[in-house]
């Protein structure tokens, strides 16, 4: 079955740093999401991207974020400059968006920001 | 945001037995529920999802139903196997047109051989 895959599996930084998550979606999807959970707390939504463009976002998702799909397969996150609590495991998700469609998500991220 | 809610933590039951998790959730316009299942280190996989104009749905030994006058669904594991030892997630979607998904807190399933 096809997945979602992210790299890297794990990354640590340093606060005031800048970090870029990357994730290859299922090829014939169309939506693309990330998603964060802080240990022991629910999963959150953060962002949706559809044809080139932020479709919806949190309010988690403040100016030191953005998202990128810059060459047709891969999608990145990139946080500008990472704070104490952006710790967190990133997950990437895709959907081939019919908007009843499940969607798959990759193994995530686990940010440590020291 | 409270929007949906899973109020047990953590649920054992014994290998062969029903496993029931519930799932409560507030906004009247989720018209799209889905559980998934999340092993340690893995990110969530989807099990199972109910459209609101359903009151159930089966596939294998998983059964989930939706009672909306109480804005509750359940997911019944029936037998419950050692396997089925993960985090369970509860997930709405709502009828504006937002793909997102609102995830509740997760309920930790055992299943004691």
């Amino acid at each position: 079955e096809p997945e979602v895959t992210q790299t890297p599996s794990h990354q640590v930084t340093q606060m005031g740093q800048e970090v870029i998550l990357r994730c290859v979606p299922i090829s014939n999807h169309l939506y693309f999401y990330w998603y964060r959970q802080i240990l022991g707390q629910k999963v959150e939504f953060l962002v949706s991207f559809y044809n080139n463009e932020i479709s919806e976002k949190s309010e988690i998702f403040d100016d030191q974020f953005s998202v990128e799909r810059p060459d047709g397969s891969n999608f990145t996150l990139k946080i500008r400059s990472t704070k104490l609590e952006d710790s967190a495991m990133y997950f990437c998700a895709s959907t081939s968006g019919t908007g009843r469609e499940k969607l798959f998500f990759g193994s995530g991220t686990q940010l440590s920001v020291l | 945001d409270q929007q949906v809610k899973q109020n047990s933590p953590s649920l054992s039951v014994q290998e062969g037995r029903i496993s029931i998790l519930n799932c409560d959730y507030t906004n009247s316009m989720f018209d799209y529920f889905l559980w998934y299942k999340k092993y340690p280190a893995e990110g969530p996989t989807f099990l199972i999802s109910i459209s609101s104009i359903k009151d159930k749905n089966e596939d294998g030994r998983f059964t989930v139903f939706l009672n909306k006058s109480a804005k509750h669904l359940s997911l019944h594991i029936v037998p419950s196997q050692p396997g089925d030892s993960a985090v369970y997630f509860c997930a709405a979607r709502n009828n504006q047109g937002a793909q997102k998904l609102v995830f509740g807190q997760g309920t930790r399933l055992t299943i004691n051989p």
